[in-house]
């Protein structure tokens, strides 16, 4: 079974321009989230989605959003980039979204300058 | 609110060694346990996962993790420590909240293996 999938790998985008993260989980995962990832913060909890709803919501600005396709893809969106969106953002797919273990892509490494 | 303590930032052992993480977790009500490790330019791999019944929990690569309730604890070892067992290491919770599981994570240990 094909583990999960983010695309893409690496971004570099100048600061005030909008960004679109593509996550695919793992076939029959029905909730995906995202975390970001950085040095100084660790990983912070973006969002989850499940059957297409947002159920959870980390501690972000609104620049962030992010949406759940029928077939459980996931996207987020960072718009009017700054400098401290730099970060390795995870995505991350469970069976259930309960307590079912998450499964991690290996993230999208987005670099603001 | 639920919370993971990770102590150590940076653990270093020798190849060979025992191999000791820490996590401490803050609930009166015993949540569902995990460990993640990762791996560099990858992302988080589940390396065992405690939810109920016994309290020492067998994963991957050789690591377990015993369940105390009593000190609210997870500690994940490892008798002999290779060197490709160098990554940061996660402790995570998932537990009920307002209806819905939400994982935390700790801040991360960062296992040095040295030759």
């Amino acid at each position: 079974k094909a583990g999960v999938t983010q695309t893409p790998r690496y971004l570099i985008k100048t600061r005030g321009q909008q960004v679109t993260l593509s996550c695919s989980p793992i076939s029959g995962h029905r909730s995906v989230s995202w975390y970001q990832q950085t040095p100084g913060q660790g990983l912070q909890f973006l969002f989850e989605y499940f059957s297409e709803t947002q159920r959870n919501k980390g501690n972000f600005p609104g620049r962030f959003s992010g949406r759940q396709f029928s077939n459980s893809r996931s996207e987020m969106n960072v718009s009017t980039l700054e400098l401290g969106d730099s970060a390795l953002y995870l995505c991350a797919s469970s069976l259930r979204g309960d307590h079912s273990p998450l499964h991690f892509g290996n993230g999208t490494r987005l670099t603001v300058t | 609110a639920q919370s993971v303590t990770q102590l150590g930032s940076h653990v270093s052992v020798s190849e060979g060694a025992l191999v000791l993480l820490r996590c401490n977790y803050s609930s009166s009500v015993p949540p569902y346990l995990f460990w993640y490790v990762q791996y560099p330019n990858q992302g988080l791999q589940l390396l065992l996962k405690y939810t109920t019944g016994a309290t020492l929990v067998k994963g991957i690569n050789g690591f377990e993790a015993e369940f105390k309730k009593s000190e609210t604890s997870f500690h994940l070892t490892k008798p002999s420590a290779h060197m490709s067992d160098a990554a940061e290491y996660f402790c995570a919770v998932s537990d009920l909240d307002s209806g819905t599981y939400k994982y935390i994570f700790g801040t991360g240990t960062r296992l040095k293996v040295l030759a």
